[in-house]
């Protein structure tokens, strides 16, 4: 069965660094996301990613954050200066587009986790 | 989207039903009804969605009342692989695509 991907599954970092986190999407599907979950708090959205452009994305995503789909296969989150408080597990998530009934049923990864020290 | 209200926690026997609620009372005709679950924390499975007829699949049956104000996800025989945290989301068909999720139901399925 078809199932999103994510690397690395564990992501430390000190509080300035760069970090980006990579996800692999279902291969038929158009629709990428990213969520997040702060241990112990909701899951949170950040950003919707269709046809090379940001759909929509939250307050959370600020101009720290940026995502890209380099190439055909790979769905990336950069955090350009990590802080604290973006220390949280990231998931990536992929849906058909236009299925029918109007349906997007969203397919997640199994989440990296990001510390930042 | 549609606010969604769930218990915080419920407990269940293996071997038994599990019926988690979820009320949705200002869903809007156009939206879906999903359910997911998220064991410790990996990401959310899907499990399920309707749109008002009760739809069943190899997990778990979706109940959802006439008025659509409300539904009921439900699990025939709860194993203990089944214990994690139950999203129910209300999602439009237009518009924005994102989940928003709320605290959710945590289930334990007890031995």
């Amino acid at each position: 069965e078809p199932e999103v991907t994510q690397t690395p599954s564990h992501q430390v970092t000190q509080m300035g660094q760069e970090v980006i986190l990579r996800c692999v999407p279902i291969s038929n599907h158009l629709y990428f996301y990213w969520y997040r979950q702060i241990l112990g708090q909701k899951v949170e959205f950040l950003v919707s990613f269709y046809n090379n452009e940001i759909s929509e994305k939250s307050e959370i995503f600020d101009d720290q954050f940026s995502v890209e789909r380099p190439d055909g296969s790979n769905f990336t989150l950069k955090i350009r200066s990590t802080k604290l408080e973006d220390s949280a597990m990231y998931f990536c998530a992929s849906s058909e587009w236009g299925t029918s009934g109007g349906t997007d049923t969203q397919y997640f990864g199994p989440g990296t986790r990001l510390t930042v020290l | 989207d549609a606010k969604t209200t769930q218990p915080t926690s419920m407990d269940c026997a293996e071997g038994r039903a599990a019926n988690l609620p979820c009320n949705h009372s200002t869903i809007s005709g156009n939206e879906y009804v999903y359910w997911y679950r998220q064991i410790h924390s990996q990401g959310p499975q899907y499990i399920i969605h309707g749109l008002k007829n009760n739809e069943t699949n190899e997990m778990a049956s979706l109940i959802i009342t006439e008025d659509r104000k409300s539904s009921t996800l439900i699990l025939p025989h709860a194993t203990l692989r089944d214990t994690a945290v139950y999203y129910c989301i209300v999602r439009s068909t237009s518009g924005t695509y994102k989940y928003i999720f709320g605290t959710g139901t945590r289930l334990k399925v007890l031995a």
